[in-house]
């Protein structure tokens, strides 16, 4: 079945610093969103890209979708300490009428001042 | 918009019980709404699907006598657990997509349970 990983698990960055996480499927991606989840939260919708080679951007973060769109990255600049939480990717696979997320593992980050 | 609660957002009850748990759309109608589970640190794992009006879909592995869902109108869905013991103790969230949302999820604020 489709499986989504995602790197790094933990993240530990300086203030200011840039960092990014990364997630590939093993199987052909209908779309892929971000979500991020404060600690004690629920996952926030941040973005969904469903074109190949598709590049968004919201602030400091940039989001990109592979070119075969299996892999996807998410790139936070000038990091802040408003970033900090737990973010996932989460693909739908081509074949699912539903929308089933199947979420990556997620990638922690925590900042430091 | 897409606000989508949960209730209750925390219960902690006795081994042996049942726990209704419920799921609204607020301020949207959802054709589909999703259930998952997600123990500390680590990732939201599917438990099941539901679409309003028809049975729930289960995910490989999760119990349907164990997991009751029911999804009885375009806003609201209730996940059941039925007889409660400590290995159920998690955090349940639901997810709602709206009608031509293009696959976008709106996550309730979760539940957590505790069985004791």
């Amino acid at each position: 079945g489709q499986q989504v990983m995602q790197i790094p698990q933990y993240q530990h960055v300086q203030e200011g610093e840039d960092f990014t996480t990364y997630c590939n499927s093993s199987t052909t991606l209908s779309n892929i969103q971000w979500y991020k989840q404060r600690p004690g939260g629920h996952p926030v919708f941040l973005i969904q890209l469903v074109k190949s080679g598709e590049v968004k951007k919201q602030k400091r973060l940039t989001f990109q979708f592979g070119e075969a769109k299996k892999n996807s990255s998410l790139h936070i600049t000038a990091t802040q300490t408003t970033d900090v939480g737990t973010y996932f990717c989460a693909g739908v696979g081509t074949t699912d009428s539903w929308g089933k997320l199947q979420f990556g593992a997620g990638t922690q980050v925590v900042v430091t001042p | 918009g897409a606000v989508v609660s949960q209730h209750p957002s925390r219960v902690i009850c006795k081994s042996g019980t049942s726990v209704k748990i419920e799921c609204r759309s607020l301020d949207f109608q959802a054709t589909t709404m999703f259930w998952y589970r997600q123990f500390p640190k680590q990732s939201l794992m599917l438990m099941a699907t539901s679409n309003e009006g028809s049975k729930a879909t289960y995910e490989q592995g999760v119990e349907k006598d164990k997991f009751l869902i029911n999804h009885a109108s375009l806003t609201l869905s209730t996940l059941t657990v039925t007889s409660a013991h400590p290995e159920d103790s998690s955090f349940y969230i639901c997810s709602a997509r709206a009608i031509n949302s293009a696959d976008t999820q709106y996550f309730g604020p979760g539940t957590r349970l505790t069985v004791l």
